[in-house]
This record gives C-alpha cells, sequence and structure tokens, in this order.
C-alpha cells in the first residue's frame, strides 16, 4: 500500500532559527514528490516539486531534498518567519498522473516570537 | 483571476440531510478535484474529473456524487449525510498531464459538520 509518513507530527521553533521537516515514502513508481504548506483554514498551497532526477530545489527559504533511493525527502526552513506557521504537507505522485496522488498527514509548525 | 472558489465556507447539517458543495474555478483547468481532509489525516480523493462530462471515483466515493457540465464547475452532492462525512472539504484543480508544473491548485475550502 502506498503510504507517506512524515515527521515530526508537529515543531515548535523561535522566529529566526532553521527547521528540517522530514518525509519517507513506499509509493511505486515514483514520479514526483511535493511538498505544500497549509494556513489554518486555507487550502494548500505548492512549494516545490521535484522529480526523480532532481535531489535539491529552493524557493526562497525553503529548500527541500530527495533521495529516491531511500525514499526521503527533507523540506529545511531558513531563518523562520511568524508567517512561517503552517502545516507541511508532503505529496507523493506514484504515476505522474495529478489524479493518484498519496498525501502525507502533515508537520504543524509553529513559530514563535 | 479568482483561482479555486469554494461556497458554502460553513456548514452543518443533520444527520440524513442532503447538500451541494459548490467548487468553480476559472484557470480553464482541466482537472477538477474533491478531497475530505480529517483531522490529522492525509487528505483522500472522493471524485475527480478531466473535462466536462467526464467523472471517476477516488479512494472514498461513498455517500458521494459528482457532476461537470461545464469545464469551470464541479459540484461535490452529499446525500444522506451521515456523521462519519463531518470533515473539510477541498476542491481542486490542474492543467491537463504533461504540463510543467502539473501542480494542483486548491480552493479554501468548506467545513463541514453533520450532527
Amino acid at each position: 500500500k502506498n503510504q507517506v509518513e512524515q515527521s515530526p507530527q508537529s515543531l515548535i521553533i523561535l522566529e529566526g532559527k532553521n527547521c528540517t521537516l522530514q518525509c519517507n515514502y513506499t509509493v511505486s513508481p515514483f514520479s514526483n514528490l511535493r511538498w505544500y504548506k497549509q494556513d489554518t483554514g486555507r487550502g494548500p498551497v505548492s512549494l516545490t516539486i521535484m522529480t526523480f532526477s532532481e535531489n535539491t530545489k529552493s524557493n526562497g527559504r525553503y529548500t527541500a531534498t530527495l533521495d529516491a533511493d531511500t525514499k526521503q525527502s527533507s523540506l529545511h526552513i531558513t531563518a523562520s518567519q511568524l508567517s512561517d506557521s503552517a502545516s507541511y504537507i508532503c505529496v507523493v505522485s506514484g504515476s505522474g498522473s495529478a489524479r493518484q496522488l498519496t498525501f502525507g498527514s502533515g508537520t504543524q509548525l509553529t513559530v514563535l516570537p | 483571476n479568482a483561482g479555486v472558489t469554494q461556497t458554502p465556507k460553513f456548514r452543518i447539517l443533520k444527520i440524513g440531510q442532503s447538500m451541494t458543495l459548490q467548487c468553480a474555478q476559472d484557470m480553464n483547468h482541466n482537472y477538477m478535484y474533491w478531497y475530505r481532509q480529517d483531522p490529522g489525516m492525509g487528505l483522500k480523493l472522493i471524485y475527480y474529473s478531466v473535462g466536462a462530462g467526464i467523472t471517476d471515483k477516488g479512494e472514498v466515493p461513498n455517500g458521494y456524487n459528482v457532476s461537470r457540465s461545464t469545464t469551470e464547475d464541479f459540484p461535490l452532492r452529499l446525500e444522506l449525510a451521515a456523521p462519519s462525512q463531518t470533515s473539510v472539504y477541498f476542491c481542486a484543480s490542474s492543467p491537463p498531464e504533461g504540463a510543467p508544473t502539473d501542480t494542483q491548485y486548491f480552493g479554501p475550502g468548506t467545513r463541514l459538520t453533520v450532527l
């Protein structure tokens, strides 16, 4: 069964600090992996997307890495801001089809002043 | 562009009632989706559509129906609401497969409670 596991479930950090969120998946075959940010009461918004051949991608202060051999991804947030407080969701596509996505349950990040 | 819009934002239903969740997008996307998000769980696909007149079941379709008469609109119908359908419902759309981004764009969600 395709699964996406994220850790930690929740994380609290102080403003300005860095943090790393983890995503392990068992989806096969693998097509691409996305990270979404979901603010409270809003829909998810895409941060990055990586295919099999990509092992790092940045979007401002967000840097995602992918190790397709170990089936692991991480999202690193640099110099956190209060606005980074949100749920971060890892989503894996097993077939390249947007219809067949496996969603992780998310990491709830809280950034405190 | 307004993107993906959903109405209503909140709704409380009694067991056995029915309702339609509305979803519209103005990005001319062919693909549209309905998900539900339960607390502490990943999003689950209910139904999706690859274009007007074409719909198909996702992972958790029981208790729901959809239609797609236009490219813009993709309503989700709940018949005989049950407490197990208490959830947050998200509509999403995406360009046709093979587009460079192949990213889904989500609406703001509808929070539904069935009592």
